[in-house]
């Protein structure tokens, strides 16, 4: 189906552990994204990506490191998990930058960094 | 520093309750102010886009509405499937990157 897809949809891990979280689309949009989605606090950016081989930080990258070598994906790796990043993440894509710019989000993965 | 602003926290209305829920934001260079809706364990899911002030958007039951300082999403004789956390977010910069409010949660009883 198209759309946009992450896996896992749950994950448990255990601190200073290396995570990785995938996302897929298959709409060719040139942006890509990363949020994490905690209580009190909203949806918060962490990375974003204009086009392959092109990435920059959000709001709060700190502990996350993102690539992107293909335009359909774009994986988001936890280094050394801690406990604070214990969240939901959520992946998201637009086709173009500018006035024509909704996003559009996948189903998220709940991580828990025990 | 850009923000947004959404209230109330949550609401609670009968089946048939006409009401409101507000989006303020402070924010240099808005491109847009986006409305989207969040079911419990899903992403959110897109509604409306607003770019200019006075301009107004519907779908169902829903109406968007924006001024200079804040946007409205009036819900006009809800149902219990309008249960849902209302999202709304602001555009900013040349990357049209995303500052979103922490969300009004929705009830709607029968």
């Amino acid at each position: 189906d198209a759309g946009i897809t992450q896996s896992p949809r749950y994950k448990i891990t255990e601190t200073g552990r290396q995570v990785t979280l995938m996302c897929h689309q298959t709409w060719s949009h040139s942006y890509m994204f990363w949020y994490r989605q905690d209580l009190g606090h909203g949806l918060r950016l962490i990375y974003y990506s204009a086009a392959a081989d092109i990435t920059d930080k959000g709001e709060v990258p700190d502990g996350y490191v993102v690539s992107r070598s293909k335009t359909e994906n774009f994986p988001l790796t936890l280094e050394s998990a801690t406990r604070s990043q214990t969240s939901v993440y959520f992946c998201a894509s637009k086709k173009l930058a500018g006035e024509d710019n909704e996003q559009f989000f996948g189903p998220g993965t709940r991580l828990t960094v025990l | 520093e850009d923000q947004v602003t959404q209230s109330p926290e949550a609401l609670r209305l009968q089946e048939g309750e006409s009401s409101s829920l507000n989006c303020s934001y402070t924010v240099s260079g808005l491109r847009g102010l986006f409305w989207y809706r969040q079911d419990p364990g899903k992403g959110p899911e897109f509604l409306f886009t607003l770019y200019s002030a006075g301009e107004e958007k519907e779908k169902e039951r829903l109406k968007a509405t924006l001024t200079k300082k804040e946007s409205f999403l009036h819900i006009t004789a809800p149902k219990p499937e309008d249960s849902a956390t209302y999202l709304c977010a602001v555009s900013r910069g040349s990357q049209g990157n995303l500052i979103f409010g922490k969300g009004t949660k929705l009830s709607v009883k029968p």
